[in-house]
């Protein structure tokens, strides 16, 4: 649990601005993953990274970014082109990019549009 | 892709009763299913998790049960407490060369004092 971290707990977004949210993990985890959560439902994967230099799509990908340069860390661009970029945002890590492992999440960025 | 669904999507309980939670998924390639509470602005929490090689898996007061033949699983609380109140999420896994998790839509659980 604590040991994935996400900055900032609350970030206000301008139109036509980018705004990067921050994860990090000191689990030694190889997978990390991006969330987006909307009231009322589930989660829906935003990009994923099973090793460092390398990540991967998920089902809403669309104006959104993420590098991973470091296994630690997993950062998440909302770039202008997300036109409903208000949400609540969360970062998870599994020990291993394969097999049923245990999914960890962060505490989470909420996100709004001003 | 995999699809999860989850039922009911809020669920009110006295206190001390039993409450069941179920989901259904499509992809028979899923095998591992875990179970998420989630209280208003927090963090998803792990409840449970089961594994596609065993049925049914317990502890203390909570219990996942997982029928592989009819692709559904479900999650049982007994002797509820008001504590117990959050949203719940199930999801499933499927392993190919990646943990993909696939999540249902949370059942909003109330359990009244």
């Amino acid at each position: 649990d604590g040991g994935i971290t996400q900055s900032p707990k609350y970030l206000f977004r301008k139109e036509g601005q980018n705004v990067t949210l921050s994860c990090e993990q000191n689990l030694n985890h190889d997978a990390m993953y991006w969330y987006r959560q909307d009231p009322g439902q589930g989660l829906r994967l935003i990009y994923y990274s099973q090793i460092v230099n390398d990540f991967q799509k998920g089902d809403i990908a669309e104006g959104y970014s993420v590098s991973r340069e470091k296994k630690e860390s997993f950062p998440l661009t909302v770039t202008s082109a997300q036109k409903n970029p208000t949400a609540f945002y969360l970062c998870a890590s599994t020990l291993g990019s394969g097999g049923a492992d245990t999914q960890y999440f962060g505490p989470g960025t909420r996100l709004t549009v001003l | 892709g995999e699809n999860v669904e989850q039922h009911p999507s809020t669920l009110s309980v006295q206190e001390g009763d039993s409450a069941v939670i179920k989901c259904t998924y499509s992809d028979s390639a899923s095998n591992y299913f875990p179970w998420y509470k989630q209280e208003l602005g927090k963090r998803p929490q792990l409840i449970i998790d089961i594994r596609s090689n065993v049925g049914e898996k317990k502890d203390q007061r909570i219990a996942v049960t997982l029928n592989k033949t009819a692709k559904h699983f479900s999650l049982h609380i007994t002797e509820t407490q008001p504590e117990d109140s959050a949203v719940c999420f199930c999801a499933a896994s499927i392993r190919h060369n990646f943990n993909k998790f696939y999540f249902g839509s949370g059942t909003k659980l109330n359990v009244k004092p």
